[in-house]
């Protein structure tokens, strides 16, 4: 089993809507959750951090489920500029992992006119 | 100041070639990374420096030499490189410690010929 498991997709949403997807992770005592957006042949971008009282930032909201060890991205009111592959990232636990963050594979929207 | 700069942007050279790659960042961080990624695929790692030293160091061939001169500064050496090498290399830092996050830079799109 992968560490971080993304749904690929594509999502293809109509401009306008909204898209919710997760990432599940399998270390539960995993420290700390990015969602980091990333277009084709750019670097990934901060999106934002995942906190467990979940957080919005405009239209994205993201969430954290520890106990069932997932986090969640929400974009309402999707724009074309939202067309991207969103990556989950996760820090893990303190110790021998140090500096190895994890990458989900991503997962690619497509916002659609 | 958030950014991390790398240069060049693109690179194309020979199997025989010896080329550099740069890395800096001014945002006072301590950690910084190097990263592989092929395309439709998450990143992966190369060699982490934490204090200026290296600390780790994922079985890199190597034809691939990092060095960091300075809290500042992060090089990647290249030297005989195969075709298969050909990957978009992204540079991060983060700090150490607490809510430590990855900023990227633009990255270097290498072809190797």
């Amino acid at each position: 089993r992968k560490e971080v498991e993304q749904d690929p997709g594509p999502f293809n949403v109509p401009e306008g809507a909204t898209v919710a997807f997760n990432c599940t992770y399998s270390n539960s005592a995993s420290q700390s959750f990015f969602w980091y957006r990333q277009d084709c042949r750019k670097e990934p971008k901060l999106l934002m951090s995942v906190y467990s009282s979940g957080n919005e930032d405009g239209r994205f909201t993201a969430q954290l489920n520890r106990a069932s060890q997932y986090i969640s991205l929400l974009i309402r009111d999707s724009k074309l500029s939202d067309s991207a592959t969103y990556l989950c990232v996760v820090k893990p636990a303190p110790g021998d992992s140090w500096g190895k963050f994890q990458f989900g594979a991503g997962t690619q929207v497509v916002v659609t006119p | 100041d958030t950014e991390v700069t790398q240069t060049p942007k693109h690179l194309v050279m020979g199997m025989t070639n010896k080329k550099s790659l740069k890395c800096e960042q001014h945002m006072g961080h301590r950690a910084m990374y190097w990263y592989k990624q092929k395309a439709k695929k998450p990143p992966e790692l190369m060699f982490v420096y934490s204090y200026e030293k290296l600390s780790i160091n994922e079985s890199v061939p190597s034809r691939f030499s990092p060095e960091c001169p300075n809290s500042s500064l992060l090089n990647l050496h290249l030297h005989a490189l195969q075709p298969e090498d050909s990957a978009l290399y992204l540079c991060a830092s983060s700090q150490q410690g607490g809510n430590e996050k990855l900023f990227f830079g633009s990255g270097t799109q290498l072809s190797v010929l």
